[in-house]
């Protein structure tokens, strides 16, 4: 079975530090990942995903991840982050065989100005 | 707005009583899902509907009986409901075939409690 690992359950940062929230996957398979972003009372939003190609993607707001399939990770990354960036931050991984998101625990963000 | 509506936003409900969830897609998506957000858990994935076929039930109490009577909306029917099921709910949607593409699309969820 699949499942995702999220180390940091709490990061807190200040402004314009830089981010970098870790996810790792166990699954044999070819894979399809992706990082969403809940903000306090919203909804669940696609910050970015991988489907294939260029393992480095770039996603909303300055946001980026690197798949490096060979340590089964997708880590978050922001050069410099906002306080408009506190949110709580969902790694899911979907193998390409079935349309299953399977998500990790989610990470805290507070940013404080 | 996200294109999935879900009513209603909060429900505090019983161990007795009987309520239901609703979900709503605009994006004309043939795959619907329900989800369980606890604190310090991973997202539950509850339930796939495909086509309104139910292609799975994750091991999920009766209590819950979801209900799917088109491709664009879906129910969750709640009766005799524990404390440790309040949680929020969340239901989404996808297109099949270029789900892995694209990912879910959510709705905002319901804030469940049980009392």
């Amino acid at each position: 079975a699949q499942s995702v690992s999220q180390h940091n359950h709490h990061v807190i940062l200040s402004e314009a530090a830089s981010l970098e929230l870790g996810c790792n996957y166990s699954y044999g398979g070819t894979v399809n990942l992706f990082w969403y972003v809940q903000y306090p009372g919203q909804h669940l939003q696609l910050l970015l995903k991988y489907f294939s190609g260029d393992p480095l993607v770039k996603g909303i707001k300055g946001f980026e991840a690197e798949f490096i399939k060979s340590k089964f990770s997708f880590n978050l990354r922001k050069p410099s982050v906002q306080w408009s960036d506190t949110a709580e931050y969902f790694c899911a991984v979907m193998n390409t065989g079935f349309q299953k998101l399977v998500f990790g625990t989610g990470t805290r963000l507070l940013v404080s100005p | 707005e996200t294109g999935v509506t879900q009513t209603p936003r909060h429900l505090v409900m019983g161990m007795t009583n009987k309520k239901s969830l609703k979900c709503e897609q605009h994006l004309g998506h043939n795959a619907m899902y329900w989800y369980k957000q606890s604190a310090k858990k991973p997202l539950e994935l509850m339930f796939v509907y495909n086509f309104k076929e139910q292609t799975e039930n994750n091991s999920v109490p009766s209590r819950f009986s979801p209900e799917c009577p088109n491709s664009s909306h879906l129910f969750l029917h709640l009766h005799t409901l524990q404390p440790e099921d309040s949680a929020l709910y969340l239901c989404a949607s996808s297109q099949t075939g270029t789900t892995i593409r694209y990912g879910y699309t959510f709705g905002s969820g319901t804030r469940l409690t049980v009392v």
